[in-house]
């Protein structure tokens, strides 16, 4: 399997800032994704981060909202841009594609986000 | 449009007992299916998953999942139930024609008593 890291792992934030979130896999894959999960509740994908080019974004969600990179295979980042307390949220980086597995997708541990 | 559904936001076993969290899903294609566990203050952890093969999966922790074609189904079971395996249960699907999204179902709370 795959090793997921994502820091922060939480922040506290004033509405209107922006934070940025980072995400390290311990292998080369394929694929990386980025989800929102409201405590208790099923995850939304927000977006696929696309190695070397722009990430497909889902329905409800925009490009100048939640800025994404992928530089290489093992790295993204997911930018939450003028927060406000709606963007309240636990975000999670995930993978998948592997040398082992074309199918399973590796969850980091999320950043809890608070905005004020 | 392909999705998930898990009929039970809770389910209560006592410890010892059998479990099982039903899953349902609707999609265009041959499914890949999942089912994921989630601790409190925890990311995901992958259990177990069905991509083709023999319809009974067998996957971490003493869970087992059964796919079940004609009635859409891929119900999550353990014959004993422990008290740590108290979590938020996610199905989820993927067909590789959308590009390997993982659509997820609404999640059921295990609830495991002594």
């Amino acid at each position: 399997s795959a090793v997921i890291s994502q820091k922060p792992s939480r922040d506290i934030c004033q509405r209107g800032t922006s934070l940025t979130i980072q995400c390290q896999v311990d292998s080369q894959v394929t694929m990386m994704f980025w989800y929102r999960q409201q405590p208790g509740q099923s995850l939304t994908l927000i977006a696929t981060a696309n190695q070397g080019s722009e990430a497909t974004y889902e329905s409800g969600f925009v490009i100048d909202k939640f800025p994404i990179s992928r530089p290489n295979l093992t790295f993204s980042t997911l930018t939450v841009s003028n927060m406000s307390p709606e963007d309240s949220s636990i975000y999670l980086c995930s993978a998948a594609g592997t040398e082992k597995s074309s199918y399973e997708q590796y969850f980091g541990p999320g950043t809890r986000l608070t905005v004020t | 449009a392909q999705s998930v559904a898990q009929p039970e936001d809770q389910v209560n076993v006592a410890e010892g007992n059998p479990l099982t969290v039903k899953c349902t899903y609707s999609v265009s294609g041959n499914p890949y299916l999942f089912w994921y566990v989630q601790y409190p203050n925890r990311g995901l952890q992958f259990l177990l998953k069905y991509i083709t093969g023999d319809n009974l999966v067998k996957g971490s922790y003493g869970f087992e999942a059964e796919f079940n074609k004609s009635q859409t189904s891929f119900h999550l079971k353990k014959p004993s139930a422990l008290v740590s395996d108290s979590a938020l249960y996610f199905c989820a699907v993927i067909t590789y024609n959308q590009g390997g999204k993982l659509i997820f179902g609404q999640g059921t709370e295990l609830s495991v008593k002594p």
